[in-house]
């Protein structure tokens, strides 16, 4: 059972639009969410975080947001650039169990900005 | 400040045989957690090391394994290798603000 879901595999934008991807979860405990970029090869790269007890968190051109109640988060990148290009996998964990490095992660979704 | 480093990136082993694969942590970080990432799968948690012991498990099978030390770089072991078990392994550390960092990852074949 999937307990974190990007249920679009890929998305495509113009350079300089927003972009937003989706991701929804299904495990009520989770608490902490975190969004990672990775180009093939390597090891993700952390870009924003954001706790249950937020509905929005912003860091430059990345913002999050969480709706608990729909146990739905999406992460806006505006505006999008070429060097976005990449895959994008959505993480949660359950920090209130003690498990804070327990991510489980969506499939990811891959973002293409077209220049 | 140096990132978290993984060693070997690129590793080619026979069916049977067992791997180690090594993972030095951010300076100051305490928790280490190995994650499998697969094409069909996608990036699965292995388990979590704090303190040199293991504080959280996934869903894998006893073959694979790991440890910490003291200043907490870690390892981990798979044996009886298995063609199944081609995978990016990548290592992960977070400080106590929760945030968490991983490294470039290590290739394994299975042949």
């Amino acid at each position: 059972d999937q307990q974190v879901k990007q249920n679009s595999p890929s998305l495509s934008v113009q350079e300089g639009r927003i972009s937003i991807l989706n991701c929804d979860y299904t495990n009520s405990m989770f608490d902490y969410f975190l969004w990672y970029k990775k180009y093939p090869a390597e090891g993700p790269t952390f870009l924003i975080s954001i706790s249950s007890i937020k509905d929005k968190n912003e860091d430059g051109r990345f913002t999050v947001f969480l709706n608990k109640s729909a146990k739905h988060l999406s992460l806006h990148i505006v505006p999008s650039q070429p060097g976005d290009s990449a895959v994008y996998f959505c993480a949660a964990s359950a920090t209130n169990t003690g498990a804070n490095s327990k991510l489980t992660f969506g499939k990811g979704i891959t973002l293409s900005v077209r220049p | 400040k140096a990132g978290v480093t993984q060693t070997p990136r690129y590793l080619i082993k026979t069916r049977g045989q067992q791997v180690t694969l090594s993972c030095s942590p951010i300076s100051g970080h305490r928790s280490v957690s190995w994650y499998q990432q697969t094409p069909g799968q996608g990036l699965q948690f292995l388990f979590e090391y704090f303190s040199e012991t293991q504080r959280n498990k996934g869903n894998f099978p006893g073959r694979f394994s790991g440890r910490q030390f003291s200043n907490s770089r870690s390892e981990m072991n798979v044996s009886t290798l298995e063609l199944g078990d081609s995978a990016l392994y990548l290592c992960a550390s977070s400080s106590e603000s929760g945030t968490i960092y991983f490294g470039e990852g290590s290739w394994l074949t299975v042949v």
